[in-house]
């Protein structure tokens, strides 16, 4: 069975922090990594994709891969209260398929 | 900006009743997905379709579902007799052909069976 493992939270952390989002994935031969963003009561939405080892930047995010230990995280620079939601991982398996881990809640403080 | 477009928004229904959702992708994309989340838990995959057939299925996508594109435009998702374990908001994605996974959710249509 794939699985995609993430830290339930919440993790709070104050505005103007970075936030560091983790996520770990079972399948070896996975090649493509995603972070959804999840308002409550809305749809996934990409925020970033990583496909090679190393870092990825994007404004404030900064996805990091690292496909030896199966590890892929977010980080959220000068985080903002309007960045507080539930952050899903998502790895693109072999076949047509995503699968998404449970999400981390993040709530930014004012 | 095209996005995906997902009708109804909620439909409430009794156990046992047939329920269809109706996604409308985006117009070039050929890789056609439907996704549902239980209030509270995970996103979980049911179904995807690409080439008027269904390309991989989850254990959850059992002979009570079932998946369409009827035209050149809407995909649908049937759920032939609801239980309450239905109860859920179901999202239709779609993706670019080529692309490397990048999944375009619509808004996503709450079913609630009673």
């Amino acid at each position: 069975q794939k699985e995609v493992e993430q830290n339930s939270g919440p993790l709070s952390v104050p505005e103007g922090a970075i936030a560091s989002l983790n996520c770990t994935y079972s399948d070896r031969g996975s090649q493509s990594f995603f972070w959804y963003r999840q308002y409550s009561g809305k749809s996934p939405e990409l925020i970033m994709s990583i496909y090679s080892n190393g870092d990825k930047e994007d404004g404030r995010f900064t996805a990091q891969l690292n496909k030896a230990s199966q590890y892929v995280s977010l980080l959220i620079r000068d985080s903002q209260p309007s960045d507080s939601a539930t952050y899903l991982c998502a790895v693109k398996t072999g076949g047509f398929k995503t699968i998404f881990g449970a999400g981390t809640r993040l709530f930014v403080k004012a | 900006e095209p996005e995906v477009t997902q009708t109804p928004s909620h439909q409430v229904t009794q156990m046992g009743q047939e329920v269809i959702l109706r996604c409308v992708p985006i117009s070039n994309h050929l890789y056609f997905y439907w996704y549902r989340q239980i209030l509270g838990q995970k996103v979980e995959f049911l179904v995807s379709f690409y080439n008027n057939e269904i390309s991989e299925k989850s254990e959850i996508f059992d002979d009570q579902f079932s998946v369409e594109r009827p035209d050149g435009s809407n995909f649908t998702l049937k759920i032939r007799s609801t239980k309450l374990e239905d109860s859920a908001m179901y999202f239709c994605a779609s993706l670019r052909e080529g692309n490397t996974g990048e999944l375009f959710f619509g808004e996503g249509s709450r079913l609630t069976v009673l």
